[in-house]
C-alpha cells in the first residue's frame, strides 16, 4: 500500500503570504496525484489533478508541481477563503486511493 | 447539475449491518467509475471503497475488506455500499464520488453512527 505523507500538519500563515504544503508518496505514484480542499462543514473540493493540472474554476494562485514521491502544492497569495485542510492524494495504484493525513492552513 | 445524494445513515449498533445509497443525476451514470470515501469525527479523509462504471471490477481498502461490499444499479443510477458488521471504527460521514481523474463531485455525506 502506498503511503502517502503531508507536512507541516498546520501551518499559521497571514493573508497575502505564499504558501507551500508538501506531500510525500512511499513509492513512486508518476504524476498521478490530486489535491482537495475541505472547508469545515463541506465535502472537500477538487484543486488540481495530475499533479499540476488545476481542475474546473479553481483561480490560478493555486498550483501544483511535482511527480515520482515528491509534490508541492503553492498558494500564490493567500486569500481568506483559503483557509482550510488540504489533502493530497495518490490514484497510480488501487487499492487503494489513498490520502494524505491533511494540513490545516490557519490564520496567523 | 451534477448532484450526489447520500442516503440511508443512522445510529446502529455494533456488529449490525447498514446500506447507504447514493443517488446520482444530472451526468451519464454509467460513463464514471464511482466510489465511497469516508471522514470520522475531526479526522482526515479515508477511500472506503470504488468501482468501475460497469460494476466488474471493484477495490476495497483493507479496514473494510470482507465487511463492506460496493455495488452499483445503473438503470438506477445508484450507488451502494452494504456494511457488515459494523464497529465503532466505523463511525464516520460517508461520502460518494465521482472519479475522473480525482474526485470531482462529492455528495454531502451521510453519517453513520456505530454504537451501543
Amino acid at each position: 500500500e502506498i503511503v502517502m505523507t503531508q507536512s507541516p500538519a498546520t501551518l499559521s500563515v497571514s493573508p497575502g503570504e505564499r504558501v507551500t504544503l508538501s506531500c510525500r508518496a512511499s513509492q513512486s505514484v508518476r504524476s498521478h496525484l490530486a489535491w482537495y480542499q475541505q472547508k469545515p462543514g463541506q465535502a472537500p473540493r477538487l484543486l488540481i489533478y495530475s499533479a499540476s493540472t488545476r481542475a474546473t474554476g479553481v483561480p490560478a494562485r493555486f498550483g501544483g508541481s511535482g511527480s515520482e514521491t515528491e509534490f508541492t502544492l503553492t498558494i500564490s497569495s493567500l486569500q481568506s477563503e483559503d483557509f482550510a485542510v488540504y489533502y493530497c492524494q495518490q490514484y497510480d495504484t488501487w487499492p487503494p486511493y489513498s490520502f494524505g493525513q491533511g494540513t490545516k492552513l490557519e490564520i496567523k | 447539475e451534477v448532484q450526489l445524494v447520500e442516503s440511508g445513515g443512522g445510529l446502529v449498533q455494533p456488529g449490525r449491518s447498514l446500506r447507504l445509497s447514493c443517488a446520482a443525476s444530472g451526468f451519464t451514470f454509467d460513463d464514471y467509475a464511482m466510489h465511497w470515501v469516508r471522514q470520522a469525527p475531526g479526522k482526515g479523509l479515508e477511500w472506503v471503497s470504488g468501482i468501475n462504471p460497469n460494476g466488474d471490477s471493484v477495490g476495497y481498502a483493507d479496514s473494510v475488506k470482507g465487511r463492506f461490499t460496493i455495488s452499483r444499479d445503473n438503470a438506477k443510477n445508484s450507488l451502494y455500499l452494504q456494511m457488515n458488521s459494523l464497529s465503532a471504527e466505523d463511525t464516520a460521514l460517508y461520502y460518494c464520488a465521482r472519479w475522473v481523474v480525482g474526485f470531482d463531485y462529492w455528495g454531502q455525506g451521510i453519517l453513520v453512527t456505530v454504537s451501543s
